[in-house]
C-alpha cells in the first residue's frame, strides 16, 4: 500500500494563476482532509470530507476549493493564487475523524 | 477556542537519555490525541493515538499518556537514539468538530 500520495512535491506559481494539488489514498478510508503548515502557525485545517460527495470547510478555507467524487481522491484547487498561499500543504486520510490520521508527504507551494 | 501548546520548543540531549515531551490543551472536550513525528522536509508520521477514554498508549520505546482533566499529554522516549532526532507534534481531535488542532511542535536533537 502506498498510503497517502500527493503530487506535485514542489510547485511555483505566479500571483493569479490557478492549479490543483492532487491527493490520493489506497486505504479505502472515508475521511480525508487538507492542512497547510506555516512557520510559527502550526498546521491548520483547510477543507475536509467525510465521504464521496461530501465536503466541508475547515479553519482557513478562503481561496481554496475541493471536491470528492471518489473515495480515493481529494484534490485541492487554488482558484487565484496569492503570495499568502505560499505554504506546505498536507493531505490526510483516516477511517473516520476519531481514528488515526495518516498524512501524505506534502506539497511545497511558492506563489510569487 | 482550543489551543495546543508544546513545551519545550526545542530540546537537545545526549544519546541514551530518557526524555519527556509535553503537550497541553485548553479544552478537555477532546475525542482523541495523536502524536506525530516530522522529519525535515517530510510529511507527518503517526506515532501514537490515544482515545479520550484511554490513559496511555505504548509502542516500542515510546509511551504516551493522557490526562484529560488537566489538559495534558506527555510523550516519553526511552533510551533515545540519534535517529529519534525530529520534530514531534501533538494534535487533539476536538469534540463536536472535524478539526485536528496541532501544537507547534518540539524539535528534538539527540547527540551521539
Amino acid at each position: 500500500n502506498a498510503g497517502v500520495t500527493q503530487t506535485p512535491k514542489f510547485q511555483v506559481l505566479k500571483t493569479g494563476q490557478s492549479m490543483t494539488l492532487q491527493c490520493a489514498q489506497d486505504m479505502n478510508h472515508e475521511y480525508m482532509s487538507w492542512y497547510r503548515q506555516d512557520p510559527g502557525m502550526g498546521l491548520r485545517l483547510i477543507h475536509y470530507s467525510v465521504g464521496a460527495g461530501i465536503t466541508d470547510q475547515g479553519e482557513v478555507p478562503n481561496g481554496y476549493n475541493v471536491s470528492r467524487s471518489t473515495t480515493e481522491d481529494f484534490p485541492l484547487r487554488l482558484l487565484s493564487a496569492a503570495p499568502s498561499q505560499t505554504s506546505v500543504y498536507f493531505c490526510a486520510a483516516g477511517r473516520a475523524r476519531s481514528y488515526e490520521q495518516y498524512f501524505g508527504p506534502g506539497t511545497r507551494l511558492t506563489v510569487t | 477556542k482550543q489551543e495546543v501548546t508544546q513545551i519545550p520548543a526545542a530540546l537537545s540531549v545526549p544519546e541514551g537519555e530518557n526524555l519527556v515531551l509535553n503537550c497541553s490543551f485548553t479544552d478537555s472536550a477532546i475525542y482523541n490525541l495523536q502524536w506525530f513525528r516530522q522529519d525535515p522536509g517530510k510529511g507527518l508520521t503517526s506515532l501514537l493515538l490515544i482515545q479520550s477514554s484511554q490513559r496511555e498508549q505504548t509502542s516500542g520505546r515510546l509511551n504516551a499518556s493522557l490526562d484529560k482533566s488537566s489538559g495534558r499529554s506527555t510523550l516519553y522516549i526511552a533510551a533515545s537514539q540519534p535517529g529519534d532526532s525530529a520534530t514531534y507534534l501533538c494534535a487533539v481531535g476536538e469534540g463536536g468538530s472535524e478539526k485536528l488542532v496541532f501544537g507547534k511542535g518540539t524539535k528534538l536533537t539527540v547527540n551521539p
